[in-house]
């Protein structure tokens, strides 16, 4: 099946920082998704994102879908950032959206 | 706007034990998933559902069995509950393939 790595697996960053997360995939995604998990356990979604670039406030994405990997960019980050952040895929030959092991930041004051 | 509502939130089971987890959408979503969260871990899928009437198993089905009751409903059931299951369990719903993945608050599960 499809594999889903995501680095770096921890990132502690000052409150006012950026930052860049990764998401590499394996194969040909037909839907590419990036989630914060915030402390309370909360999955909140961000973006669905199988390729080209969005915006929300302060957050980016941009999916490379021939290079098979996505970005997400955190602009002065604040400490309601703090949490994992997942990126899912699922692929064309299946609706399965399988996730990946998760960018675990912490933002202090 | 419930989204999806997942029962019970927190359980503590016995080992040999059976229970089922319940959940249920109102957006009228075709696609319903399982996963289950380890502490530190990743969502890993257990099962799936395209639709109603259909189900699917995901990365690590064993010792679980589902039932999609009707097109609002997607119950995950323990047969016999073991150390190894203790969890937290997510529900989650989509409309269509490509489409924004809903997800339930979570089922913090123990078995002692």
């Amino acid at each position: 099946g499809i594999q889903v790595e995501q680095s770096p697996p921890d990132l502690i960053l000052q409150e006012g920082a950026n930052s860049t997360l990764r998401c590499n995939f394996s194969d040909s995604v037909n839907n590419l998704q990036w989630f914060h998990q915030n402390p309370w356990g909360q999955l909140i979604n961000l973006f669905y994102i199988p390729s080209g670039t969005k915006q929300n406030g302060r957050l980016s994405a941009t999916t490379v879908a021939t290079e098979r990997y996505s970005l997400l960019y955190i602009s002065s980050s604040q400490t309601t950032d703090s949490g994992v952040y997942f990126c899912a895929v699922d692929g064309f030959k299946t609706d399965k959206l399988i996730f990946g092991t998760g960018t675990r930041l912490q933002v202090f004051p | 706007n419930a989204g999806v509502t997942q029962t019970p939130k927190f359980q503590v089971l016995k080992t040999g034990q059976s229970m089922t987890l319940q959940c249920a959408q109102d957006m009228n979503h075709n696609s319903m998933y399982w996963y289950r969260q380890d502490p530190g871990m990743g969502l890993r899928l257990i099962y799936y559902s395209a639709s109603e009437g259909t189900t699917d198993k995901g990365e690590v089905p064993n010792g679980y069995n589902v039932s999609r009751l009707n097109k609002r409903e997607f119950s995950l059931r323990l047969e016999s509950a073991a150390p190894s299951q203790t969890s937290v369990y997510f529900c989650a719903s989509t409309g269509q393939a490509g489409n924004t993945i809903y997800f339930g608050e979570g089922s913090w599960l123990t078995v002692v």
